[in-house]
């Protein structure tokens, strides 16, 4: 099984940078995936990582050490638009299902 | 962009009642899902779906559940007699294969039981 721990919410700042953390346990590991979700809306795929290390794609990166358990999602140059619920997730080795963690509310302050 | 269509996009039914939810996963996928978020809750794993046949299904998905791809084009959700707490958001997903692209999910279907 899997047990995924991210903050219930966070706040920042229009302009700014916001890193959500991600750590999680697994019986086998297959990939983690970030997934946005706007209140309401169904979840969009963000980004993948399955090897240590970064992941940058726009002002969204994504970074993963799998020897800690750990994940983050780093936003830059942050928008009102950003404000959404961002949801970790997991695959198994072995698994077609990924499991999601609980999310992080991000709210954006102007 | 290829998209996941999802219908109806809000049921109302009574408990007890039998609901279908409907889903056309995006043409070329392979795999496919269905999900369900209780309101303010997380998003929890019913069902995967390939080659015809369920390939892994959690606790939630019980006697009650079932799914179909009845034609080559739709998925189905069938839950046989809904109780209150089948009350939620249900989304299914599809994707090519096992990759890295994560899932396409369609926009939900809003099931209330009364």
């Amino acid at each position: 099984g899997q047990n995924i721990d991210q903050p219930t919410e966070m706040t920042a700042t229009e302009g700014a940078i916001v890193q959500i953390n991600c750590t999680y346990q697994t019986s086998g590991f297959n990939g983690l995936f970030w997934y946005q979700q706007h209140a309401g809306e169904a979840p969009t795929f963000l980004s993948y990582n399955v090897l240590d290390g970064l992941e940058e794609k726009g002002r969204f990166s994504s970074f993963l050490s799998r020897s800690k358990g750990y994940s983050y999602l780093l936003l830059k140059e942050l928008q009102m638009k950003d404000s959404a619920s961002y949801l970790c997730a997991v695959r198994d080795e072995g698994d077609d299902k990924i499991i999601f963690g609980k999310g992080t509310r991000l709210h954006i302050l102007p | 962009e290829p998209e996941v269509t999802q219908t109806p996009s809000h049921q109302v039914t009574q408990m007890g009642q039998e609901v279908i939810l409907r889903c056309v996963p995006i043409s070329n996928h392979l795999y496919f899902y269905w999900y369900r978020q209780i309101l303010g809750q997380k998003v929890e794993f019913l069902v995967s779906f390939y080659n015809n046949e369920i390939s892994e299904k959690s606790e939630i998905f019980d006697d009650q559940f079932s799914v179909e791809r009845p034609d080559g084009s739709n998925f189905t959700l069938k839950i046989r007699s809904t109780k209150l707490e089948d009350s939620a958001m249900y989304f299914c997903a599809s994707s090519v294969d096992r990759s890295n692209y994560g899932y396409t999910f369609g926009s939900g279907t809003r099931l209330t039981v009364v």
